[in-house]
């Protein structure tokens, strides 16, 4: 089953604008949630993570908000980049375990 | 500083045929994992590690082995190699299972014919 759920699968956005991906989670026990960016034939690099005692999280053009109540979290990149095309994973982790979306693929158009 | 290094980074194999992807990090971390990557489907568990001589099964653990005989070393074994197996592989490592950031690996492409 699919333990954390992302969208869109994927995002076009112009230079300048902002992106907004946003998943949301079903199991309570999850207690931190980390955003990863990952660049065609490389590994998945960790960009951004927050825990759920803070709603939000702001690092450059970067923010995570969380919304513990709703259990759903979402990466706004600000000003977004041609250099920020990329797939991003929203991800949770709990029980040992780090479970992640599906992805969604931005493309920041010039 | 290596990182997360795995080996090999291409990989063909026929059916039915077995194999062991191989995965190293050298910033020794108590926590190791296998994932694989299929278009549309994000990242998925195979299986992972807390610790050498402690393994455990992720969301999709079967057609494959896993041991954990050191910290460094954590290889995925398939034992007769099928067309769904057919995904790119990525190992992962952090300090602990919890809260911590985790570091992958390159990736090894693997093809099943």
């Amino acid at each position: 089953q699919q333990q954390v759920k992302q969208s869109p699968q994927s995002l076009i956005v112009q230079k300048g604008g902002i992106s907004i991906i946003n998943c949301a989670y079903e199991n309570t026990a999850f207690d931190y949630f980390p955003w990863y960016q990952q660049f065609p034939g490389k590994g998945p690099a960790l960009l951004i993570a927050i825990r759920p005692d803070v709603s939000e999280k702001k690092e450059g053009r970067f923010t995570i908000s969380f919304n513990k109540s709703a259990k759903q979290f979402s990466l706004h990149i600000m000003d977004s980049q041609p250099g920020d095309s990329a797939t991003y994973f929203c991800a949770a982790r709990g029980s040992e375990k780090l479970v992640f979306g599906k992805g969604t693929k931005l493309t920041v158009n010039p | 500083n290596a990182g997360v290094t795995q080996t090999p980074k291409f990989q063909v194999l026929k059916t039915g045929q077995s194999m062991t992807l191989q995965c190293a990090q050298d910033m020794n971390h108590e926590y190791m994992s296998w994932y694989r990557q299929d278009p549309g489907m994000g990242l998925r568990l195979i299986h992972y590690s807390v610790g050498a001589g402690i393994t455990d099964q992720g969301e999709v653990p079967n057609g494959y082995n896993v041991s954990r005989s050191t910290t460094e070393d954590f290889p995925l074994r398939l034992l007769s190699a099928a067309p769904s197996q057919t995904s790119v592989y990525f190992c992962a490592s952090s300090w602990t299972d919890t809260n911590t950031e985790a570091f992958f690996g390159q990736g090894t492409r693997l093809t099943v014919v």
